[in-house]
């Protein structure tokens, strides 16, 4: 069964520190790795993708993979209150578009 | 740019009652259509996806339907709500080559 687990959280960190959060897949054929962030009452957003394993830098935010381990997960420095959201961990596997979605990590960012 | 629109943003509905969800995307064509749905406190649950006119896949299920009439329209639709399907009800689209979905802003359905 096709699977994305996230640690519901939440995960607390000061205003200024590195937030670190974490997803597993438990289908290795998975390709492509997508974050969103969720603020409360509204729509996903997406805010990075990755496909090669390694890490993905885009501004504050840095995606990384490990695709022996299964594990993908999304840096965000020098967090501000208004990173406080839910973090969505999406997977997608093989060549349709479908994506399977992790239960999501609420971040709060602390002043 | 592209941009997706969904309507009504609030609804509430009595069991029993019929349901119609509409979704509509600009500025791009022949996009993937999805509907999802997020229940209080739960991840978001696949229901139908749409790769062109007519063509749909059911997920999961239910007692709801889906239809795309147009190549950037996609509707979501009930005979007879349940309470359980109260929830937040998203529209996403993607290029075929699937880059990423882009969610809509969503409608919240209390079914009483």
């Amino acid at each position: 069964q096709k699977e994305v687990e996230q640690n519901s959280g939440p995960l607390s960190v000061p205003e200024g520190a590195i937030a670190s959060l974490n997803c597993t897949y438990s289908d290795r054929g998975s390709q492509s790795f997508f974050w969103y962030r969720q603020y409360s009452g509204k729509s996903p957003e997406l805010i990075m993708f990755i496909y090669s394993n390694g890490d993905k830098e885009d501004g504050r935010f840095t995606a990384q993979l490990n695709k022996a381990s299964q594990y993908v997960s999304l840096l965000i420095r020098d967090s501000q209150p208004s990173d406080s959201a839910t973090y969505l961990c999406a997977v997608r596997t093989g060549g349709g578009n479908k994506l399977t979605f992790g239960t999501g990590t609420q971040l709060k960012v602390e002043l | 740019s592209q941009t997706i629109h969904q309507w009504p943003a609030t609804l509430v509905q009595p069991v029993g009652s019929p349901l119609s969800l509409e979704c509509t995307v600009e500025g791009t064509s022949n996009p993937n259509l999805y509907w999802y749905r997020q229940a209080a406190g739960r991840g978001l649950q696949l229901l139908f996806y749409s790769v062109g006119i007519g063509q749909i896949s059911s997920e999961v299920p239910q007692n709801l339907s889906a239809s795309r009439p147009q190549d950037r329209q996609f509707i979501l639709s009930s005979k007879k709500l349940l309470l359980s399907d109260s929830g937040f009800y998203l529209c996403a689209w993607s290029l075929r080559t699937g880059t990423g979905q882009y969610f809509g802003p969503g409608t919240r359905l209390t079914v009483t």
